[in-house]
């Protein structure tokens, strides 16, 4: 299937844990994005990557870290988790930066 | 940076009648203005989207129209049906430096009354 896929849909962790969330897209698009949706459903972007390379790093706190291994992957990183890291993380994918965006499924992260 | 506002936050409308949701932005140079639909439990889907050289797309029941003088667009559903219950986003593309990227609005949760 043509499509972005994120792993896993669910994650439920303690606070302090450290998890990754992992992103693929096979639509050939130069650029992918991290975003954040919280219980309001706001929708906020935190990171942007254009052909492995980091463009947009929004104001996010240095426990998240991505990482783009290539072009079809990029993968998030959250160390010592918090209750207010709480929410769904979609991923995102682009054939030019800022243009239509195909979203991945979601992973709804619960910090206990 | 790209500021973008939306409302109404909720609309409720009756099935059949017409829905419109508006827009505003702030960035002038901003050229992409799409709008997605998140049905619950799901990840946002583009319905439609308009250009900056355009001032009005249709789609079957959807319609974006854009007022680059005044900063704001609109979507526009009409002959609503039960399945167009969902939260909608409206998004516009912010340039800086090499780095764009899509500011969305906050949503609007539109209910259908049967």
């Amino acid at each position: 299937d043509t499509a972005v896929s994120q792993t896993p849909k669910y994650l439920v962790t303690q606070m302090g844990n450290d998890k990754s969330i992992k992103c693929e897209q096979n639509l050939g698009h130069d650029t992918m994005y991290w975003y954040k949706q919280d219980s309001k459903k706001f929708l906020k972007i935190m990171f942007s990557y254009n052909n492995k390379e980091l463009i947009i790093n929004e104001t996010v706190p240095n426990r998240f870290s991505p990482k783009s291994p290539d072009k079809a992957h990029l993968n998030l990183h959250i160390n010592s988790l918090e209750l207010g890291d709480s929410a769904v993380y979609f991923c995102a994918s682009s054939h030019v930066q800022g243009d239509e965006q195909f979203f991945g499924p979601g992973t709804r992260l619960t910090v206990l | 940076g790209e500021n973008v506002e939306q409302h109404p936050s909720t609309l409720s409308v009756q099935e059949g009648d017409s829905a419109v949701i508006k827009c505003t932005y702030s960035d002038s140079a901003s050229n992409y203005f799409p709008w997605y639909k998140q049905e619950l439990g799901k990840r946002p889907q583009l319905i439609i989207d308009i250009r900056s050289n355009v001032g009005e797309k249709k789609d079957q029941r959807i319609a974006v129209t854009l007022n680059k003088t005044a900063k704001h667009f609109s979507l526009h559903i009409t002959e609503t049906q039960p399945e167009d219950s969902a939260v909608y986003f409206c998004a516009a593309r912010y340039r800086g430096g090499g780095a764009d990227g899509l500011t969305f609005g906050k949503g609007t949760h539109l209910i259908i009354q049967p």
